[in-house]
């Protein structure tokens, strides 16, 4: 079966500083990834999506990046973080745009 | 531009009750739409998928219906019990891309008191 691994949990980092937080997909190949933000009252945005090795599109832009190194792992990358950085993570994948999405436990980033 | 929007955004009810969370769409253009819990601090778990030629999907005591033309879903709780307490999102797959990304609606806090 298929299972996505989030980390870290919970991260709190003082402004300025990089960030990187990565996802990796088990039991499935040639998946979609995105990377999802839940702030406070705002709901979940779409910041980030890839359908292959190499291939990122971004939804909204920000002071984050993304990366898809292999396969099944996806990245989401800051050189100097922002107080507006702050929030809930969420990694996701699926493997077209008609079948089921499914989600990683979350990051929490508290930007200090 | 697509918008989803759950009514209400935080439901109270005594345990045993049946309850009906609303979500609707703007654009009846979709490829799906899917209904998620999330648990304080967690992640979503998939509830359940409904694509756009279905009418509805059910899985225990949950019925999740469908109506595209009128860009209108509903997920119906049986015999709701304290541990379904969560915020539920429905979500829809605009048709408009393939690439998958979800619309989210802003979700339903569901209290359900012993």
């Amino acid at each position: 079966s298929q299972t996505i691994h989030q980390w870290p949990a919970t991260l709190v980092q003082p402004v300025g500083s990089p960030l990187s937080l990565e996802c990796t997909v088990e039991g499935t190949s040639n998946p979609n990834l995105y990377w999802y933000r839940q702030a406070a009252g705002r709901g979940l945005q779409l910041l980030f999506y890839s359908v292959g090795i190499g291939q990122i599109s971004s939804e909204v832009p920000q002071n984050l990046s993304a990366s898809r190194p292999q396969d099944r792992q996806f990245i989401l990358s800051s050189k100097k973080l922002l107080l507006s950085d702050s929030g809930f993570y969420l990694c996701a994948w699926r493997m077209s745009a008609d079948t089921e999405a499914f989600f990683g436990q979350g990051t929490r980033l508290t930007v200090v | 531009k697509q918008e989803v929007t759950q009514i209400p955004a935080a439901l109270s009810v005594p345990e045993g009750e049946n309850l009906v969370l609303n979500c609707s769409f703007t654009d009846s253009a979709i490829y799906n739409l899917q209904w998620f819990r999330q648990d304080p601090g967690k992640g979503l778990t998939s509830l359940l998928l409904i694509q756009s030629s279905q009418r509805e999907q059910t899985s225990g005591r949950l019925n999740a219906s469908l109506d595209k033309s009128s860009g209108r879903s509903t997920l119906y709780i049986a015999a709701s019990q304290p541990g379904d307490s969560a915020t539920y999102l429905c979500a829809v797959t605009p048709g408009s891309s393939n690439t998958g990304k979800l619309i989210f609606g802003q979700g339903t806090t569901l209290q359900v008191k012993p």
